[in-house]
């Protein structure tokens, strides 16, 4: 069965320093997910993206966060300049349709990056 | 803005019992609710989903869900829990976007 994944599986860095996590959604989807969810906290929406366009954000999503589809496989999710509270568990999805209030998407999430910032 | 309300943060149970976790949600519009699972070490896996139609859903592994639009709940049963049920249970709603908002999760474990 296709899956979502996401590499590394855990990402320690110093605070300051950028950081870039991959994901390869699963081949035939076109909408693609980030999510991130704080130890003991919500998993919470970030970004989605479609047509090598962000479509929605949240305002968490600031200027030090980026996406970007390099290529036909991989979306990476960048954080510029890591902060102490971007420690999270970091969580890809994709699907293969969109989801207004009309129709139904399922998101498809891969297993996560946790990321640690020192 | 959509908001979700999960009651039960941990919650233990023998096996054989019956399961209910609570979800409450929070939206102006027309909903999609989800409960997605994520058993220990693996994905958030799609449980079931309510979409429109039958307010009663099922999902995989015996597990349902009663949508009740005036009570803004989405409650996950199952009537007979097993170890292997042993994981976190997210309920999430999509409202007009893309974008999936889910409550905090509820523990569940189950002792053999």
């Amino acid at each position: 069965e296709p899956e979502v994944t996401q590499t590394p599986s855990h990402q320690v860095t110093q605070m300051g320093q950028e950081v870039i996590l991959r994901c390869v959604p699963i081949s035939n989807h076109l909408y693609f997910y980030w999510y991130r969810q704080i130890l003991g906290q919500k998993v919470e929406f970030l970004v989605s993206f479609y047509n090598n366009e962000i479509s929605e954000k949240s305002e968490i999503f600031d200027d030090q966060f980026s996406v970007e589809r390099p290529d036909g496989s991989n979306f990476t999710l960048k954080i510029r300049s890591t902060k102490l509270e971007d420690s999270a568990m970091y969580f890809c999805a994709s699907s293969s349709v969109s989801g207004g209030s009309s129709s139904y998407n399922e998101q498809f999430f891969g297993p996560g990056t946790r990321l640690t910032v020192l | 803005a959509q908001s979700v309300s999960q009651h039960n943060h941990h919650v233990i149970l023998s096996e054989a019992a019956s399961l209910e976790l609570g979800c409450n949600y929070s939206y102006g519009g027309t909903v999609n609710l989800f409960w997605y699972v994520q058993y220990p070490g693996q994905h958030l896996q799609l449980l079931l989903k309510y979409f429109s139609g039958d307010p009663l859903v099922k999902g995989i592994k015996g597990f349902e869900a009663e949508f009740i639009k005036s009570k803004f709940s989405f409650n996950l049963r199952k009537p007979s829990v097993q170890w292997s049920d042993t994981a976190e249970y997210f309920c999430a709603v999509k409202g007009s976007g893309d974008k999936l908002t889910f409550g905090t999760g509820t523990r569940l474990a189950v002792r053999p």
